[in-house]
């Protein structure tokens, strides 16, 4: 059983820009949700995706998307990069919609100069 | 508007002793709480989790108490390790519109165990 993987590990971008971070979800687990860990703080709820259709979002701007494929992998998609984006996107996959535990996969560090 | 608190940024043991990681929460809606284990250059690791209709879990050397009343929860690690190390994160569960699940975190607490 392989856990939830992300590509790439480090990125960097400069203000502006458009990135693509992704992620694969751990064996079996058809619900994904994305968070944004900025320095110091604990992961703050992006959005979550279950069969392909965002299906909650937190307080983040319509310039965070995300698609989630059939294969369970998905992505996230940040346009019009602000320097404030900088922070570990970390990318949780679970077993249904409704279960408590996520599984975080290590992290994409994204700095945005 | 911080729903989750873990006042505490850091905690130092010696090792062998009992860590004790506490978190406070304000809003009375969550129905689960979890605790994640972080190591540096990795994702957090799920380590325990307790439902609001219970105020003790066990599982080894990790203990969790929830005291509804006061909103409180803490983590209690016994023994302690030096590889206990990490950040840790409380966790609550809140329910989505759709009837799914988010966590709301708190800022972490950095414990060291000293050998």
């Amino acid at each position: 059983e392989t856990g939830v993987t992300q590509s790439p590990t480090h990125l960097i971008k400069t203000r502006g820009q458009q990135v693509t971070l992704r992620c694969s979800s751990q064996s079996g687990h058809n619900t994904v949700s994305w968070y944004q860990q900025a320095l110091g703080q604990g992961p703050q709820f992006i959005f979550q995706y279950y069969r392909e259709e965002e299906n909650g979002r937190g307080n983040f701007p319509p310039r965070f998307s995300g698609l989630q494929f059939p294969n369970y992998s998905s992505e996230l998609n940040v346009n019009a990069l602000e320097l404030d984006d900088s922070a570990l996107y970390l990318c949780a996959s679970s077993l249904t919609v409704h279960s408590y535990e996520q599984y975080f996969g290590p992290g994409t560090r994204l700095t945005v100069t | 508007d911080q729903q989750v608190k873990q006042n505490s940024p850091s905690l130092s043991v010696q090792e062998g002793r009992i860590s004790i990681l506490n978190c406070d929460y304000t809003n009375s809606m969550f129905d689960y709480f979890l605790w994640y284990k972080k190591y540096p250059a990795e994702g957090p690791t799920f380590l325990i989790s307790i439902s609001s209709i219970k105020d003790k879990n066990e599982d080894g050397r990790f203990t969790v108490f929830l005291n509804k009343s006061a909103k409180h929860l803490s983590l209690h690690i016994v023994p302690s390790q030096p590889g206990d190390s990490a950040v840790y994160f409380c966790a609550a569960s809140a329910r989505l519109q759709g009837g799914s699940e988010k966590l709301v975190f708190g800022k972490g607490t950095k414990l060291t165990v000293n050998p």
